[in-house]
């Protein structure tokens, strides 16, 4: 089960774009990086999955090198709204999830 | 509308009694899963299930237990709560294999006294 790290925290201010890097050095061949949004007290709400090279949808982009080790999230021109935890995750065909400890993203007016 | 249920939302209990924690879904997805939360530990995996009767430990499956009898339920049960069981439990759910996205429940805090 590969396991991911993330930076423990961040700051922003409110338009800029945000890159929160993730490293995953033992991803399997089969398996998929996938991000979450977390607000407090709510569940983890899906953003963004991608295998490789580059993703983009409506909220976020996702960059994946070519040797998969890692993967940035990038969020668009951010505001307060986007404040919360981000988590960063790699799947296995077995479907058991790890979703260690997230990056807590604060957006800054 | 398409979702997650968790009940009971909030639950205080003692040592020791007996509680089950229902998830249900109506998306009808393959998989599904429990997870805990605990500060600074993040989201952990308790247990997950495939399919019906299919279920399987996650990283921290102690003094769990999980059934999956239909596809939309997957009860968590524990079957004598301890207090380094108070946490926030999520239920999720997913399609399965094809499908990485998981749609989380609400979740329930428990509390044990």
């Amino acid at each position: 089960l590969a396991k991911t790290t993330q930076p423990i925290s961040m700051d922003s201010y409110e338009g800029q774009e945000v890159n929160i890097t993730c490293s995953h050095n033992n991803i399997a061949t089969n398996d998929y990086i996938t991000w979450y949004q977390q607000f407090p007290s709510q569940g983890p709400r899906f953003i963004i999955q991608g295998y490789k090279t580059k993703v983009t949808n409506e909220v976020a982009s996702l960059f994946i090198p070519a040797d998969r080790k890692s993967s940035t999230l990038s969020l668009p021109r951010v505001s307060l709204s986007d404040t919360a935890v981000y988590y960063c995750l790699v799947g296995d065909m077995l479907n058991q999830f790890y979703f260690g400890t997230g990056t807590s993203l604060t957006v800054i007016p | 509308e398409a979702q997650v249920t968790q009940n009971p939302r909030y639950l205080i209990t003692v040592t020791g009694k007996k509680l089950t924690v229902t998830c249900s879904q109506n998306m009808n997805h393959e998989y599904m899963s429990w997870y805990r939360q605990d500060p600074g530990l993040g989201l952990r995996q308790i247990y997950y299930s495939m399919n019906v009767e299919v279920t399987d430990k996650g990283d921290v499956p102690e003094g769990y237990k999980v059934s999956r009898k239909e596809k939309r339920n997957f009860p968590l049960i524990l079957e004598s709560p301890s207090p380094n069981q108070t946490s926030l439990y999520f239920c999720a759910s997913s399609l399965g294999l094809s499908s990485y996205e998981q749609y989380f429940g609400p979740g329930t805090r428990l509390t044990v006294t």
